[in-house]
């Protein structure tokens, strides 16, 4: 059974930095085909895709905010993270983490989420 | 990037009803299109992938068709746990992107 599950602060100052953890078990970021996605969702609006981290490492942004984000893995701790920088109040949101496999490039199965507010 | 237009953006139905939704890309996604279905406070869950391949576990009345820039979900007789928000997401290029969303609420 496929499992995510996203960790963090609930509550962030504007200007600080974002850090989330997403711990996951039934499958290895390390096996081919394997990718993890971040997605945020505002109050009552819309999914927003934010990154990719895949099995061999490679790692995809956001366009408009690559300049803000990071993503990285640890493989032997089933653990990816994101971080942000500079958080602002609109980023209050939503956060997913999200499986994915290269086999057909969609998101099969999702964490809870956790809320992040930001606000001073 | 592709921008990803749903619509209608919302829509009243009773149970029973056919349902379309619309989702058109700013370019060609092939049929890299998938459908999530999402209930207030809870995750997405994928109905559809590849425009037309659904996910397993999920009711045969959903049904996604399309090619292109231009894909359906079709619900074909509504339930009422049908009733909730609807999302496309193009898998196509990176950055990913989704629709705005389809709010389908009880008439």
């Amino acid at each position: 059974q496929v499992t995510l599950r996203e960790s963090g602060p609930a509550l962030v100052k504007p200007t600080q930095t974002l850090t989330l953890t997403c711990t996951f078990s039934g499958f290895s970021l390390g096996t081919g085909g394997m990718c993890v996605n971040w997605i945020r969702q505002p109050p009552g609006k819309a999914l927003e895709w934010l990154a990719r981290i895949d099995w061999d490492d490679d790692k995809y942004y956001s366009t408009s905010l690559k300049t803000r984000l990071t993503i990285s893995r640890d493989t032997s701790k089933n653990q990816v993270v994101l971080t942000m920088t500079n958080m602002d109040p609109v980023d209050t949101a939503t956060y997913y983490c999200a499986r994915m496999k290269s086999s057909g490039w969609y998101v099969d199965c999702w964490g809870q989420g956790t809320l992040v507010t930001v606000s001073s | 990037d592709i921008q990803m237009t749903q619509s209608p953006s919302s829509l009243s139905a009773s149970v029973g009803d056919r349902v379309t939704i619309t989702c058109r890309a700013s370019q060609s996604v092939s049929t890299y299109l998938n459908w999530y279905q999402q209930k207030p406070g809870t995750a997405p869950k994928l109905l559809i992938y590849a425009a037309s391949s659904l996910q397993s576990g999920v009711p045969s009345r959903f049904s996604g068709s399309g090619s292109g820039t231009d894909f359906t979900l079709t619900i074909s007789s509504l339930q009422p746990e049908d009733f909730a928000t609807y999302y496309c997401q193009q898998s196509y290029s990176i950055p990913y992107s989704f629709g705005q969303g389809t709010k389908l609420e009880i008439k």
